[in-house]
């Protein structure tokens, strides 16, 4: 069970806005550890999307943007690409566990 | 930005050991911390060990805790994770990650990544 909990799917059309939330705790993200984003496309290794909370990567569309807010943050993808579908990871750190920590991924669908 | 390739996967039986090498290229090595991370088949990712610059520290999640060892040879640029005592649940693709710069800040994030080699565990 991962400590980070997204929901296990978002779906909408081309050209539509999604977003994806990460739910953590007062020991992770609420504890001011950052959160960051990966976009993993199917058989391909994870891909940084967001670091920071809300800082792109030179390469990543301004379509990508990240927000957080107490012990949750989300990721938004405006102006949905069919190349979008992939599924989608937060991450950040539990001082709890003393361990780096992953959301339990989102699976972004294009309808 | 950078390579790593991994390398060291196969299917190997429970109890027995293996170990995986990360290949680096085209950033100063020596002056990161390093990632292991996983993902078990049609699951989520899960970190596994971390190392920092000089070798001097390491962390590792509980699970793997007693049983892999992270290293590092920076004069090879390349990256280690010997893991023992292998069981069934250890069957994932294991990834390797470039950290932070130095030890490697708690609030530091995974980029890039190698390609995976796959660990299969299995009589």
């Amino acid at each position: 069970q991962s400590v980070l909990t997204q929901p296990p799917s978002v779906s909408g059309a081309p050209g539509q806005r999604v977003t994806i939330s990460c739910t953590g705790s007062s020991s992770s993200i609420g504890a001011g550890y950052d959160v960051h984003w990966y976009q993993q496309l199917p058989g391909t290794a994870p891909k940084l999307l967001i670091y920071g909370n809300n800082n792109r990567p030179s390469g990543v569309p301004d379509r990508f943007s990240g927000s957080k807010s107490g012990t949750s943050a989300s990721l938004a993808i405006t102006a949905l690409q069919a190349e979008d579908e992939a599924d989608y990871y937060c991450q950040s750190y539990d001082s709890s566990l003393s361990a780096y920590v992953f959301g339990s991924g989102t699976k972004v669908t294009v309808l | 930005q950078g390579q790593l390739v991994e390398s060291g996967g196969g299917v190997v039986q429970p109890g027995r050991s293996l170990r995986l090498s990360c290949a680096t290229s085209g950033f100063i090595f020596r002056r990161y911390a390093m990632h292991w991370v996983r993902q078990a088949p049609g699951k989520g990712l899960e970190w596994v060990a971390m190392i920092s610059y000089d070798g001097s520290n390491k962390y590792y999640v509980d699970s793997v805790k007693g049983r892999f060892t992270i290293s590092r040879d920076n004069s090879k640029n390349t990256l280690y994770l010997q893991m023992n005592s292998l069981r069934a649940e250890d069957t994932a693709v294991y990834y390797c990650a470039r950290g932070g710069p130095y030890s490697g800040s708690s609030s530091y994030w995974f980029d890039p990544w190698g390609q995976g080699t796959l660990v299969t565990v299995s009589s």
